[in-house]
């Protein structure tokens, strides 16, 4: 079983709507969490942290719930630019390196 | 700063051959780490470097995989024997060193097919 498990989709959304995704982690003394996302064919980058108390950039929210041991992303009025695969991160204390889940497929359509 | 820079962009080797993939980090980070990716596994950590030691290389596949960072500048991920089912994104990400994680920076990738 991975660490880092994720719904691989894809979420196929019109524009405009919200869309939310979940992610589980195994490792108990996780803790710093991350969302990646990877365009098509390109590399992932950082999209945000994700802190204890929650935290919003924008369209975009990230929580975590540490008694159910997972985190979310959700995407308000979703743009067609949005559409990407969405990669959850977390990190094991002591060791800092990060485990990555397999993603998660967004496709907004017009 | 260029980013994380690997070369080549695109390899196609016959089966059995050597192949060498090739990373420059962004300048002052210590970490450095090599990913693969495929859609059936995801990315997965293949080794890491901390100051240009190899930390952990518990996820090499096997014996045919190899990597090494010579200096801060410069790492290298072989594999001799290659064989079709290596073919996969090979990512090298460098991140600093801060005490706690901030962010890994990937490079464009290395998309490799062994025919």
């Amino acid at each position: 079983r991975k660490e880092v498990e994720q719904d691989p989709g894809p979420f196929n959304v019109p524009e405009g709507a919200t869309v939310a995704f979940n992610c589980t982690y195994s490792n108990s003394a996780s803790q710093s969490f991350f969302w990646y996302r990877q365009d098509c064919r390109k590399e992932p980058k950082l999209l945000m942290s994700v802190y204890s108390s929650g935290n919003e950039d924008g369209r975009f929210t990230a929580q975590l719930n540490r008694a159910s041991q997972y985190i979310s992303l959700l995407i308000r009025d979703s743009k067609l630019s949005d559409s990407a695969t969405y990669l959850c991160v977390a990190l094991s204390g002591g060791s800092y390196i990060p485990t990555f889940g397999r993603g998660t497929s967004l496709i907004v359509h017009p | 700063d260029a980013g994380v820079i690997q070369s080549p962009r695109h390899e196609v080797t016959e089966m059995g051959q050597e192949v060498t993939l090739r990373c420059k980090p962004i300048s002052g980070h210590d970490y450095l780490f090599w990913y693969r990716q495929t859609m059936m596994r995801g990315l997965e950590l293949l080794i890491y470097f901390n100051n240009n030691v190899p930390i952990d290389d518990s996820g090499m596949p096997e014996d045919r995989f190899s990597a090494k960072m010579p200096n801060a500048s410069f790492s290298t991920l072989k594999i001799q024997p290659s064989e079709p089912r290596d073919s996969a994104v090979y990512f090298c990400a460098s991140s600093p060193s801060t005490g706690v994680y901030t962010e890994a920076f990937f490079g464009q990738g290395t998309r490799l097919t062994v025919v």
